[in-house]
């Protein structure tokens, strides 16, 4: 089954600089979600980007599809504090009742 | 509305006891599934439904069950407790059955020890 593959693993980074994640993935894709866990918590969804959308924006969140290099990127701008947590994409396809996660990306924003 | 929903939010069991984890959504969602956490490993599908009296396997549905007899509720069993299922489990839910199209909300999870 095809699956997100984040790179990197972890990222430490000061309060005020961008964070910028990457996903990679097998197969071809309907949509790729970003979801935010905070430690000790469920999954928050943050935002979807449909295979035929090559941006999308979400406040501070800025995701970009490229469905050639089969890849996404999240990029956190202005990262507080609070943006502290581990940040998964998940792949769904065509005709598939299921999402598929990668292993997560943990931010650290160290004020 | 408080969404989705599970209990306990933590438990511990010895090897070979049963228990059942609770999920419950108030969002008439069609789509509920069963995920465990595990470090390093993501989240992994365990147990879904795309609406009640309709459930299937995920990736990882060894050593447990699940039913929906109601679109609400959607338990999960573990018939007989093994240290290889102590794991962080959470629910999830979404409005339709396709669910690999659309946004799932998930509850705040399960933490069981298996000793």
């Amino acid at each position: 089954s095809q699956q997100g593959e984040e790179d990197p693993q972890a990222l430490s980074i000061q309060e005020g600089e961008n964070a910028t994640m990457n996903c990679s993935y097998k197969t071809s894709i309907n949509n790729l979600q970003w979801y935010r866990q905070n430690s000790g918590r469920g999954l928050v969804h943050l935002i979807l980007i449909r295979s035929n959308e090559r941006e999308k924006h979400s406040g501070r969140l800025r995701v970009t599809l490229d469905t050639s290099k089969k890849s996404s990127s999240l990029l956190i701008t202005a990262s507080r504090a609070a943006d502290t947590a581990s940040y998964f994409c998940a792949t769904g396809s065509y005709g598939n009742n299921r999402l598929a996660f990668g292993k997560g990306n943990q931010v650290v924003v160290i004020p | 509305n408080a969404g989705v929903t599970q209990t306990p939010k933590f438990q511990v069991l010895k090897t070979g006891q049963s228990m059942t984890l609770q999920c419950a959504q108030d969002m008439n969602h069609e789509y509920m599934s069963w995920y465990r956490q595990d470090p390093g490993m993501g989240l992994r599908l365990i147990h879904y439904s795309v609406g009640a009296g309709i459930t299937d396997q995920g990736e990882v549905p060894n050593g447990y069950n699940v039913s929906r007899s109601t679109t609400e509720d959607f338990p999960l069993r573990l018939l007989s407790a093994a240290p290889s299922q102590t794991s962080v489990y959470f629910c999830a839910s979404s409005s339709t059955g396709l669910a690999g199209q659309e946004t799932q909300y998930f509850g705040p999870g399960t933490r069981l020890l298996v000793l």
